[in-house]
Order: structure tokens, then sequence, then C-alpha cells
């Protein structure tokens, strides 16, 4: 089956970090980049970073810049986001994402972890 | 590129026809996908390039638009179309619509 699955997230102090993972599967990983949206509780979708295929390009959104990292592991079939310094603002659903070969649109997504930050 | 959705909610029954619209703060040409979400589950692509239906999506769903409007049409809604649908444009940085319940 064609999937997506995150996992790591959970409740988190201010100030801690988190490191999510996105599982795929079905598919080959490897020739897609990929990224990783959030959505607040009662917020839209926003979105925190691309990763190109091999890594060679990674954009963040202007928030996640400083304290998030991405990076992807092709012989895993994995994704991953490395969250640190984090703020009650963070809270949110993460959701990874491929985005599609024929258009830049997503065309897979997970179904989100949610992450908590709160003491 | 802000995506402005309308309504938040709408309220239809089986059978009838439903529209959601996305405005785009800036021409983003024909840049727009439009996807599903049903609670618990993953959101699942319905609507690319503006018109072009994913693979496996059934024909009663539509798009249409192009620059700064866009529509998605929903005819004869089924049971299983009861959802949260939220446009997402990708011509630049992706930015999604604020999302619109379709509900009873």
């Amino acid at each position: 089956e064609v999937q997506l699955v995150e996992s790591g997230g959970g409740l988190v102090q201010p100030g801690g970090s988190l490191r999510l993972s996105c599982a795929a599967s079905g598919f080959t990983f490897s020739n897609y980049e990929m990224y990783w949206v959030r959505q607040a509780p009662g917020k839209g979708l926003e979105w925190i970073s691309y990763i190109s295929r091999g890594s060679s390009t990674i954009y963040y959104a202007d928030f996640a810049r400083a304290r998030f990292t991405t990076s992807r592991d092709d012989a895993k079939n994995s994704l991953f986001l490395q969250m640190s310094r984090l703020r009650a603002e963070d809270t949110a659903v993460y959701y990874c994402a491929r985005e599609q070969e024929a258009s830049d649109a997503f065309d897979l997504w997970g179904h989100g972890t949610m992450v908590t930050v709160s003491s | 590129i802000v995506m402005t959705q309308s309504p938040a909610t709408l309220s239809v029954s089986p059978g009838e026809r439903a529209t959601v619209s996305c405005r785009a703060s800036q021409s983003i040409s024909s840049n727009v996908a439009w996807h599903q979400q049903k609670p618990g589950q993953a959101p699942r692509l319905l609507i690319y390039g503006a018109s072009t239906r994913a693979t496996g999506i059934p024909a009663r769903f539509s798009g249409s638009g192009s620059g700064t409007e866009f529509t998605l049409t929903i005819t004869s809604l089924q049971s299983e179309d009861f959802a949260v649908y939220f446009c997402q444009q990708y011509d630049q940085w992706p930015t999604f619509g604020g999302g619109t319940k379709v509900d009873i």
C-alpha cells in the first residue's frame, strides 16, 4: 500500500526537543521531493520545510529556519523533522507530504502526528 | 500567497451539488490543488492543475478557474463526500485555504 506514516509526536515542555519521523512505503521514496506541513488547533495548514531528492536542496519557512532541521534517509525510506527550542505555538498536528511528479501539488499525505508543547 | 476559502461550512443534502471557492491574493495561473480530509484520515488529493482529477477520483468532482479565482464542485453528493475540503496553491511555496466543512 502506498502510504506515509508519521511518528514521534507527543507532549514536550517549552524549550525541549522532538524528532518526528515519516515512514514511506509502497513507492520509490528516493524519487520524490517531500514536505513537512503542520496545522495548529483551529488554524489552517502551514508549510514548514521542503527537501529535494537526494537532499541537495532544503528550504524552511521563516519560523522554522533557526529551530527545525529536515533530513531524509532514502535507504530507510524515511523523512525526519528535528525540532528544538519548542514553544507553545508549535503545538500542532504535523504532516509529511509527497510532491507529485506531474505537478508540485501534494499527492500523498500522512495521517499526521500530534505535538503538544506545554509545561 | 494567501488563499481565502469560502464558505467555512456548507450544509447540503445527499444528491445535491456543493460548490467551494478559493481566491488567491495574486495570480497563480492554474497552480491549485483541492484535497479532501475525513476525520482521522490523511488528506487525499482530488484535483490538481485547477481542473485535472487525480487518479481514482470520481467524475462528480470537478475543478475550475485560473488566475485568482478557483472552484471545486461536487455534483450529486454521496454520503462518503461529507468531509473537509481545502485548496492548496503551489505556484510559490505552498499555502492553503482555511477549509470548508461539507456536512448534512
